[in-house]
């Protein structure tokens, strides 16, 4: 069974500073995706890695797949409250129906 | 662009009721997708659809009903609804083309409360 595990759960902090969000399997993905949940709103997209060691940049946000495509980083420099949400990351294991393993999600909090 | 639409946007159930929850997409996407997401828990699949007529059962698929006789709409159906089936359920499509999943696009969602 394909597991994604992210770290940390939950993070708080001040407006300005920087933070890394991780995401780690043991298993290999063809894809790796990053998104952010607003309250009461579905998740958005904000990034897919396909390559291993692939650096992805979204303003201040760096999107990273690992070299073995088996894990993926996303840091954001000068948080923002704007940031403030539920980091999800999902990776597609490659099966015809597309299909998505997801991991349980980052709560990050910004404090102006 | 309206993308995935879900409606209602919020319900109250009785035990033992029955209610549908609509989806339709205007994306021309094959593949569609029903979630639930529970606190703490991340997003659980219930049913998908790789295309008109064509549905699979996914991870808790319990207690839940699918139909996708468009590509543009894909139903779900709960029959006898149970306190346990009180969450958020979030309805996704994606183009599923050229062998790599680029990503999906969500619904915003419906709050269901079983009472």
């Amino acid at each position: 069974t394909q597991l994604l595990e992210q770290s940390p759960q939950f993070l708080s902090i001040q407006e300005g500073e920087n933070l890394t969000v991780y995401c780690n399997s043991s298993s290999v993905f063809s894809s790796l995706q990053w998104y952010r949940q607003e309250p009461g709103e579905g998740p958005v997209l904000l990034v897919t890695v396909v390559t291993g060691g692939e650096v992805k940049k979204l303003k201040r946000l760096t999107f990273q797949f690992g070299d073995a495509r088996k894990d993926s980083s996303l840091h954001i420099t000068a948080a923002q409250p704007g940031d403030t949400g539920l980091y999800l990351c999902a990776g597609d294991g490659g099966g015809s129906n597309y299909q998505l393993i997801w991991g349980a999600g980052t709560k990050l909090i910004i404090k102006p | 662009n309206a993308g995935v639409t879900q409606t209602p946007k919020f319900r109250i159930l009785k035990i033992g009721q029955s209610m549908t929850l609509q989806c339709t997409q205007d994306m021309n996407h094959n593949y569609m997708y029903w979630y639930r997401q529970d606190p703490g828990m991340g997003l659980k699949l219930i049913y998908y659809s790789v295309g008109a007529g064509i549905t699979d059962k996914g991870e808790v698929p319990n207690g839940y009903n699918v139909s996708r006789s468009t590509t543009e709409d894909f139903p779900l159906r709960l029959e006898l609804a149970a306190p346990s089936q009180t969450s958020v359920y979030f309805c996704a499509s994606s183009s599923g083309t050229g062998g790599t999943n680029y990503g999906y696009t969500f619904g915003s969602g419906t709050r269901l409360t079983v009472v």
